[in-house]
């Protein structure tokens, strides 16, 4: 395992339509980070998991965006009915740290970029 | 300071010559500072994490600063390399809070 990998690369949607992107993390990091950049913007914090518990949800993930991690290892987002406004990179990272303590350095994946028509 | 913000958004600078940039950001319940070197098509790779007020770390030609007090940060690069045309990312962290908020970034291009 030589890092975060997302799959896929890029992704070409049509608006409305649903889509799902697959984060797998660094083998043994607990914690898991989904952020999204969009044009001339720094990456933009989403949610993370602690396990399998999403434990924080920012206020840009609407009700149309799903993340889950169900067995605590790779995760899952999945937008629905999308829209132009979705277009963007959306990167996760990963982090290893002791329950319940603060991480330290997050491992990011090289992203899927979206695109909605 | 409320957001963190890098400066310049971008720079051309000559092969050889040296450059820095400047990451300012919020310094009331801070953690940690982090520089991210990303490079198109690639993953964001990690630079430096900083926490102490007057931390200094060095990579190579690469070093950056810390200042927690003022809320800033200094990346130096030396003799600049065609391979260190990248966007250079800072984000900071705070005490209790997991997500890394991020600056726009730096997009240093070296020209041969």
């Amino acid at each position: 395992d030589t890092g975060v990998s997302q799959n896929p690369r890029h992704k070409i949607t049509k608006r409305g339509q649903n889509v799902t992107f697959r984060c797998d993390p660094i083998s043994e990091h607990n914690r898991l980070y989904w952020y999204r950049q969009t044009l001339g913007q720094g990456p933009e914090f989403l949610t993370y998991f602690q396990n399998e518990a999403q434990l924080e949800k920012s206020r840009l993930l609407s009700d149309r965006f799903s993340a889950e991690r169900p067995k605590g290892s790779f995760s899952t987002l999945e937008i629905q009915r999308t829209e132009q406004g979705d277009s963007a990179m959306y990167l996760c990272a990963s982090s290893s740290a002791p329950s319940g303590g603060p991480s330290y350095e997050q491992y990011f994946g090289p992203g899927t970029r979206l695109t909605v028509t | 300071i409320l957001n963190v913000e890098q400066s310049p958004q971008s720079l051309h600078v000559q092969e050889g010559d040296s450059t820095n940039f400047t990451c300012s950001f919020p310094s009331s319940n801070f953690y940690a500072l982090h520089w991210y070197r990303w490079e198109t098509a690639k993953s964001p790779e990690a630079l430096f994490v900083m926490t102490l007020n007057g931390d200094e770390k060095k990579k190579g030609r690469i070093s950056a600063t810390l200042n927690t007090k003022e809320g800033y940060s200094y990346l130096y690069i030396k003799g600049s390399q065609p391979e260190d045309s990248a966007t250079y990312l800072c984000a900071s962290s705070n005490f209790g809070n997991e997500k890394l908020t991020f600056g726009t970034g730096t997009r240093l291009t070296i020209i041969p």
